[in-house]
């Protein structure tokens, strides 16, 4: 069964950091584009980050640039993202979500159950 | 940098047809794929580049797009269709994922 499962969220202090991991299993891991999406307490989702297959090319939204990191393991089938400088607005369900057919860019067709991360003091 | 736009909000009877849409610049231009959420759940993609369903995914989902404006139609509208809608693009000037801020659906 094709599936992702994220861990690490938790409570932090603004200003503090955090690891996000998504375990992958069911498919080739390396033949796919990975993506971290957020949703804050009642509202839409919000794309945070990207990286290809090969890990070789990264994106990141403008909220986010400079202050989190996306990686891969594909040895190991996990995806990271490392977040740092975390403020209040930060506070979200962060899932993991598989892009579509191989691509690099596309549709999330595969998502993970999320992870939340609160950030307060 | 752009922007996608959804209605806040639409509402259908059941077994009637539902239309969400999802507004951009020259989005025909575009790949545009759409996700449905549940309360509590993780989104579900629902249909992919512009019109095409994933397995699993009812034939009464369909999607078309063309100038400025996106549309996913659910048709026979069922109770367990209400949930949140979102568009998505990529932007290809930003090298951004663009996600609409979302419809709530409700079946009356």
């Amino acid at each position: 069964e094709v599936q992702l499962l994220e861990s690490g969220g938790g409570l932090v202090q603004p200003g503090g950091s955090l690891r996000l991991s998504c375990a992958a299993s069911g498919f080739t891991f390396t033949n796919y584009g990975m993506s971290w999406v957020r949703q804050a307490p009642g509202k839409g989702l919000e794309w945070v980050s990207g990286v290809t297959g090969s890990g070789a090319t990264t994106y990141y939204a403008d909220s986010v640039k400079g202050r989190f990191t996306i990686s891969r393991d594909n040895s190991q089938k996990t995806l990271y993202l490392q977040m740092s400088s975390l403020r209040a607005d930060d506070t979200a369900v962060y899932y993991c979500a598989r892009v579509y057919g191989g691509g690099s860019i596309g549709a999330f067709d595969i998502w993970g159950e999320g992870t939340m991360v609160t950030v307060s003091s | 940098s752009y922007g996608l736009t959804q209605p806040p909000s639409v509402s259908v009877a059941p077994g009637q047809t539902a239309t969400i849409t999802c507004g951009g610049n020259n989005i025909g231009g575009k790949s545009v794929h759409w996700y449905q959420q549940r309360p509590g759940q993780a989104p579900v993609l629902v249909v992919y580049n512009d019109r095409d369903r994933p397995s699993g995914i009812p034939e009464r989902f369909s999607g078309s797009n063309s100038g400025n404006t996106a549309t996913l139609t659910i048709s026979r509208v069922e109770a367990g269709d209400e949930a949140d809608y979102y568009c998505q693009v990529w932007d290809i000037i930003g090298d951004h994922v663009v996600l609409g801020g979302g419809t709530k659906l409700t079946v009356l």
